[in-house]
């Protein structure tokens, strides 16, 4: 398997710009995560799907920030517009949730730079 | 919601060294994770334990569910282990979501 597939890898925008990270999870996964990592706050979970239903976005810092995913193998995670705070690397992942307990797989994460 | 507590929050050792690190949590959960970030940033799955004992090559985890701790056990360290480890865990429940540690930092010197 590929594993979790994140696009771009890399992303350098200016401050008021739209940003659009995406991710393929693991085929046959139906659980999927967007993490945000920064010195300051560590790993965030910002939004997270079942079966592509939202189930907590209560990670999502405000408005601008918005996620989707519209099958079984794709997600987006946009921020319009994007501000210089927003700089951090963007990880996604997924896992299986058909039990109890879950393995969760992460991508190899976007690295967003507003200036 | 739960706590997850990792010890200690940084670790130097020399190549070839032994260490243990640990994670402590403070209510039941039904899933436990160790996971590796690497220097270039990559979260790399090292166990999924929630309870019981496993090993990987140098790499070993513990979790003894009924006191609320996990330990994973470097051998013989080399410099690629060097990087953040963190803990995670899952108290269960239909929407549950793992929850992670603040990470231990290890810096292994040749």
């Amino acid at each position: 398997d590929a594993g979790v597939i994140q696009s771009p890898r890399h992303e350098v925008t200016e401050m008021g710009q739209e940003v659009t990270l995406r991710c393929k999870p693991i085929s046959g996964h139906n659980s999927l995560f967007w993490y945000r990592q920064t010195m300051m706050r560590g790993l965030e979970l910002l939004i997270y799907f079942n079966n592509n239903v939202p189930i907590d976005d209560s990670g999502m810092p405000e408005d601008r920030f918005s996620a989707k995913m519209p099958n079984a193998s794709f997600s987006t995670l946009k921020i319009q517009p994007s501000e210089p705070r927003d700089s951090a690397v963007y990880f996604c992942a997924s896992s299986i949730r058909d039990r109890v307990g879950y393995e969760q797989y992460f991508g190899p994460g976007t690295r967003l730079t507003v200036t | 919601g739960i706590q997850v507590e990792q010890s200690p929050p940084d670790l130097i050792l020399q190549e070839g060294a032994n260490s243990t690190l640990r994670c402590n949590f403070s209510d039941s959960v039904n899933n436990l994770q160790w996971f590796h970030q690497n220097p270039w940033g990559q979260l790399i799955n090292l166990f999924y334990i929630p309870s019981g004992t496993k090993q990987n090559g140098r790499l070993s985890a513990t979790t003894v569910a009924t006191e609320r701790y996990s330990l994973l056990y470097i051998s013989s360290s080399q410099t690629t282990d060097s990087g953040v480890y963190f803990c995670a865990v899952e108290q269960g429940g239909a929407n549950s979501k793992l929850t992670f540690g603040k990470g231990i930092t290890l810096s292994v010197r040749p």
